[in-house]
């Protein structure tokens, strides 16, 4: 089956602008989060969705929103740019039905805000 | 607050001998703990689940403990290759979060001919 893709691979936006990534989970998967992963901090958690519906959210400014669709896809969206958020953004979808399930990840998109 | 913690150093080994990366936690009662593989640029990738009732789980050349009063996991390769050369991350679910993993920064483990 089809892994996690997302939306672009590669962008490049000026501050100041906005920017939406997309993610399409693996057929089935009901569950997708979203991660920021910078070489000083690792891997961050964004938000996860399920079933249309913000069920968790980390830490990190309003500018970052998401949502997901009825087709299970999801997209997040961040505002007003800045250097900082410069990073490979990754999403992974999950299997809902099991709670030690594994998470399966996109190839990411690498985002530079210049 | 809940803290995972690598080793942040890159552990550089030969060709043949076993790695063996460390993964402490604290303030987490898990249920169970993920380890990962990343390679540059790529997304992580999965490779071996170990619950609390574990004590130790294989595969193939891996090999995951899993020691709940230390908080601590260690993950083994053995007879390692250069193609493991690679960025690992353990990760534990996050209580009350669902699906959430948190992840920690990884160790960066270099294998030379």
């Amino acid at each position: 089956k089809a892994g996690v893709t997302q939306t672009p691979r590669y962008l490049i936006k000026t501050r100041g602008q906005q920017v939406t990534l997309s993610c399409s989970p693996i057929s089935g998967h009901r569950s997708v989060s979203w991660y920021q992963q910078t070489p000083g901090q690792g891997l961050q958690f964004l938000f996860e969705y399920f079933s249309e519906t913000q069920r968790n959210k980390g830490n990190f400014p309003g500018r970052f929103s998401g949502r997901q669709f009825s087709n299970s896809r999801s997209e997040m969206n961040v505002s007003t740019l800045e250097l900082g958020d410069s990073a490979l953004y990754l999403c992974a979808s999950s299997h809902p039905g099991q709670r030690s399930t594994e998470a399966f990840f996109g190839q990411g998109t690498r985002l530079t805000v210049v | 607050s809940q803290k995972i913690e690598q080793n942040s150093e890159a552990l550089n080994i030969q060709e043949g001998k076993t790695a063996t990366l460390t993964c402490n936690y604290t303030n987490y009662s898990p249920a169970y703990l993920q380890w990962y593989r990343q390679d540059p640029g790529r997304g992580p990738v999965f490779l071996l689940l170990i619950r609390e009732n574990e004590k130790e789980k294989r595969k193939e050349r891996l090999k995951v403990t899993f020691d709940t009063t230390l908080k601590q996991s260690l993950f083994h390769i053995t007879a390692s290759q250069p193609a493991d050369s690679a960025t690992y991350l353990c990760a534990l679910r996050y209580e009350g979060g669902y699906s959430t993993l948190t992840f920690g920064k990884g160790t960066m483990l270099l294998v030379s001919p």
